[in-house]
């Protein structure tokens, strides 16, 4: 019972140009959502969050942006540099517990 | 200085041993956890405690047993291991008291389990 969706496994973006990356969510009952960022051989490092009384988060090059109704929320990654390169967990959470997503895998190309 | 530190960082062990996995904070929090990455890449919350005290005990077999001797320390015990329990197993804190989880966690490295 997956209750935060990453659908994209792996996502390929030109270094300079835009990142974004998606999440969708079943329980209505979550009314705080966060990014993770993870590293290979490292442990997931908090990168944003949002309240759900909020539809957009922004924190120098990094967004993100809720939408409630569908939803969903997304991280926009602007402009994308080598170092974003890594794998970005969705995270959501709803009382005593963080429930995460997969992971999306960014590559950000040269 | 590691906030979040967890030894040791690979274990690879036989069917059927008892293993544990260290985990310490310096960080100077409240609470602390026990996630599960398994082979879905699925983080899944296995436990969390609150100054010593357990909070969250999600659906996992009684082969897991925490222990936390004081709030900076929470230590993971698995009895009678098995094939399925190969996954890294991360530790993390966070600042909150009980009963509300939109604080920040800070894991650690994480620890791959291999059981053979």
């Amino acid at each position: 019972d997956q209750q935060v969706k990453q659908n994209s496994p792996s996502l390929s973006v030109q270094e300079g140009r835009i990142s974004i990356l998606n999440c969708d969510y079943t329980n209505s009952m979550f009314d705080y959502f966060l990014w993770y960022k993870k590293y290979p051989a490292e442990g997931p490092t908090f990168l944003i969050s949002i309240s759900s009384i909020k539809d957009k988060n922004e924190d120098g090059r990094f967004t993100v942006f809720l939408n409630k109704s569908a939803k969903h929320l997304s991280l926009h990654i602007v402009p994308s540099q080598p170092g974003d390169s890594a794998v970005y967990f969705c995270a959501a959470s709803a009382g005593d517990k963080i429930i995460f997503g997969k992971g999306t895998r960014l590559h950000i190309l040269p | 200085d590691t906030a979040v530190s967890q030894t040791p960082k690979y274990l690879v062990t036989q069917m059927g041993n008892d293993k544990s996995i260290k985990c310490e904070q310096n960080l100077g929090h409240d609470t602390m956890y026990w996630y599960k990455q398994d082979s879905k890449k699925f983080l899944k919350i296995m436990f969390s405690y609150n100054n010593k005290e357990l909070i969250i005990n999600e659906t996992v077999p009684n082969r897991f047993s925490p222990k936390s001797p004081d709030k900076a320390h929470l230590n993971l015990h698995i009895n009678s291991l098995e094939l399925g329990d190969s996954a890294v197993y991360f530790c993390a804190s966070s600042h909150i008291g009980q009963g509300r989880t939109n604080e920040k966690l800070f894991f650690g490295s994480g620890t791959q389990l291999s059981v053979l």
